[in-house]
Parts: structure tokens; sequence; C-alpha cells
């Protein structure tokens, strides 16, 4: 079956950095996204791998290696706004995405 | 970044009555169209995907005669919830990707709250 397995919820102080895992096994793979979700609103997206290694995007970055079936997420300088459900999510060969639990971040002061 | 717009963003319906919920691309064609359907503190689960002029391929488990997709344009999708029940309360979301001209991503609308009482 297809799986994807993020930690549940992660804390992290403001001005800090976090990362968020995410394995996944999948049938056939198209690309891992990661969307940012604040409690009542739609997922926003945030990143797209489909090669290995890093994409960076300001504060946020995301790894992959599919060899491994693993990427993160690396959110730098946290600030209270980034508190939020962070959601892995693969694209697999039917182009339809799995997707994870979520990891719901508490940023502290 | 493209535009899918929902609508409603939030609606309450008495029990036995249906509700349609419209999703609309504003800016490119949406060759293909998601229907989740998210309950709290749970991922999005997948109820359907439909191809424009196509009918909808439904997951298992979801009951294609209570939710039904109409995806009759390119910019147009509809999820009607039939004879809503209180257990239907849950947030609905679409999302919209052009399938044909090779995007990836795919774009979300903004959600529906649906209530039931």
């Amino acid at each position: 079956g297809q799986n994807i397995d993020q930690p549940t919820e992660m804390t992290a102080t403001e001005g800090a950095i976090v990362q968020i895992n995410c394995t996944y096994q999948t049938s056939g793979f198209n690309g891992l996204f990661w969307y940012q979700q604040h409690a009542g609103e739609a997922p926003t997206f945030l990143s797209y791998n489909v090669l290995d290694g890093l994409e960076e995007k300001g504060r946020f970055s995301s790894f992959l290696s599919r060899s491994k079936g693993y990427s993160y997420l690396l959110l730098k300088e946290l600030q209270m706004k980034d508190s939020a459900s962070y959601l892995c999510a693969v694209m697999d060969s039917n182009y339809q995405l799995i997707w994870g639990a979520g990891t719901k971040l508490i940023i502290k002061p | 970044g493209a535009v899918v717009s929902q609508h409603p963003s939030r609606v309450i319906c008495k029990s036995g009555t249906s509700v349609k919920i419209e999703c609309r691309s504003l800016d490119f064609q949406a060759t293909t169209m998601f229907w989740y359907r998210q309950f709290p503190k749970k991922s999005l689960m997948l109820m359907a995907t439909s191809n424009e002029g196509s009918k909808a391929t439904y997951e298992q488990g979801v009951e294609k005669d209570k939710f039904l997709i109409n995806h009759a344009s390119l910019t147009l999708s509809t999820l009607t919830v039939t004879s809503a029940h209180p257990e239907d309360s849950s947030f609905y979301i679409c999302s919209a990707r052009d399938s044909l001209g090779g995007q990836t991503e795919a774009f979300f609308g903004q959600g529906t709250r649906l209530t039931v009482v």
C-alpha cells in the first residue's frame, strides 16, 4: 500500500531552525510537495522536489532523496506566524497526490 | 501563481437538503480537478478526481450518488452534497491542475466549511 509518514507534532523556538521529516512508500513517483496549512484554511504550496537534492526558497528549504524515500522541510529564522501544520504529499504514477497526516508545528517565543 | 476560487467559504444547511460547492480556475485551464475532504486533525482525504468532460473517478468508500461531481468546463467543477446529514459536516477543498499543459503543481481553492444541522 501507499504510505507517507511524518511526525504528528513538533515544537520549536522563535528565531530557531526546525526540520520536518517525511518518509514515503508509493506506487510510482512524480514529485514530492510540501504544503503549509493554517487552521481552518486550505493548504498553500511551499515547495516541489522531483530530483534529489536541496531546493532553497527564502527561509524554507526542501530536500529529497528518492533512493531513500525521504524528504525534509527546513524552516529557518522561525517566526510566530510559521505555527501551522505542514503537509507532505507525493504525486504517484497516476498523478494523484498521496497525503501525509501533517505535522503540527508549534512556535514558542 | 494560478488562482482557484472556491465558493462558498462557509455554508450551514438543514439535514436532508442539498448543497452545491463551486470550484473555478481563474487564469488557467483546469483539465483535472480533485475534491478533498478534511476531518479535524486529519490529513486530506481524496474523494474523487475528475477530468473535464468525463465522469469523475471516485475513491473507494465515497458514495458517488451522494457526492455529485460535475466538471463540464475547463474552468468550473462543482461538488453537490445531496441529502446532507450531520456526519457530512466537514471541510471540503478542491484543487485544480492543468494536466494537459504539463502543470505538475495542483492549486487549491480556499475550502468550504459545511455544517449540517
